[in-house]
């Protein structure tokens, strides 16, 4: 089973308008981090915002905030006043505490296009 | 602070041959991690070194094989390649690996394609 779901392949957005980017998963571990990356055509992954699974508020870093819903397992991020070098692939993604590994299961990731 | 440095950026291989690939990690970081990132798969986990030693490993055939030096610069190798080896390999290093919010630090990544 998918552990971290992302339902949109892709999403044109026009530029100033606020994005949501889904996010789903699925653990039974109660200590869990969740992470959303981007990745622009550059290849390198760039590291946005970490929620954890204790954490009592949503995680906001600057134009970026995650909706966190527990009880629904969802972390949608939110891109708010979106700009044209928000395009690029976006990627959820969880490690689970109680994984020995301790590595990040990855989403399938999501192709955001922003218009001019 | 200087970030994650991979080389070579490309490359391009025919089939049969091997490959090394040679990953720098943020300096003071000890743990760096490997990944496949192929359009049709995702980002697939290779393997995992910290203190020179291996922590952890994916998925992938023995082909695929990894070191780190004691000053934590890691290199891959792949050898025997394949055409489904073609893909952008991404390096990635934190500090120890093992704190659940610890993220990651990822290079640009090679990209490897096989004739």
């Amino acid at each position: 089973a998918q552990k971290i779901t992302q339902t949109q392949p892709g999403m044109f957005v026009q530029e100033k308008e606020a994005v949501t980017l889904d996010c789903t998963y699925d653990t039974s571990d109660p200590s869990y981090g969740l992470f959303w990356y981007k990745q622009p055509s550059s290849g390198e992954m760039i590291f946005l915002i970490y929620q954890g699974s204790y954490d009592q508020q949503n995680a906001t870093e600057g134009r970026y905030s995650l909706n966190f819903q527990k009880a629904r397992k969802s972390a949608n991020l939110v891109i708010s006043a979106s700009q044209l070098g928000d395009s690029a692939m976006y990627f959820c993604a969880m490690r689970e505490l109680g994984d020995s590994n301790y590595q990040l299961i990855w989403g399938a990731g999501t192709k955001l296009i922003i218009k001019p | 602070k200087a970030g994650v440095t991979q080389t070579p950026r490309y490359l391009i291989k025919t089939r049969g041959q091997q490959v090394t690939l040679s990953c720098s990690p943020i300096s003071g970081h000890r743990s760096v991690s490997w990944y496949q990132q192929t359009p049709g798969q995702g980002l697939q986990f290779l393997f995992e070194y910290f203190s020179e030693t291996q922590r952890n490993k994916g998925n992938f055939p023995g082909r695929f094989s990894g070191r780190q030096f004691s000053n934590s610069r890691s290199e891959m190798n792949v050898s025997t390649l394949e055409l489904g080896d073609s893909a952008l390999y991404l390096c990635a290093s934190s500090l120890v690996g093992r704190g659940r919010e610890e993220k990651l630090f990822f290079g640009s990544g090679t990209q490897l394609s096989v004739l």
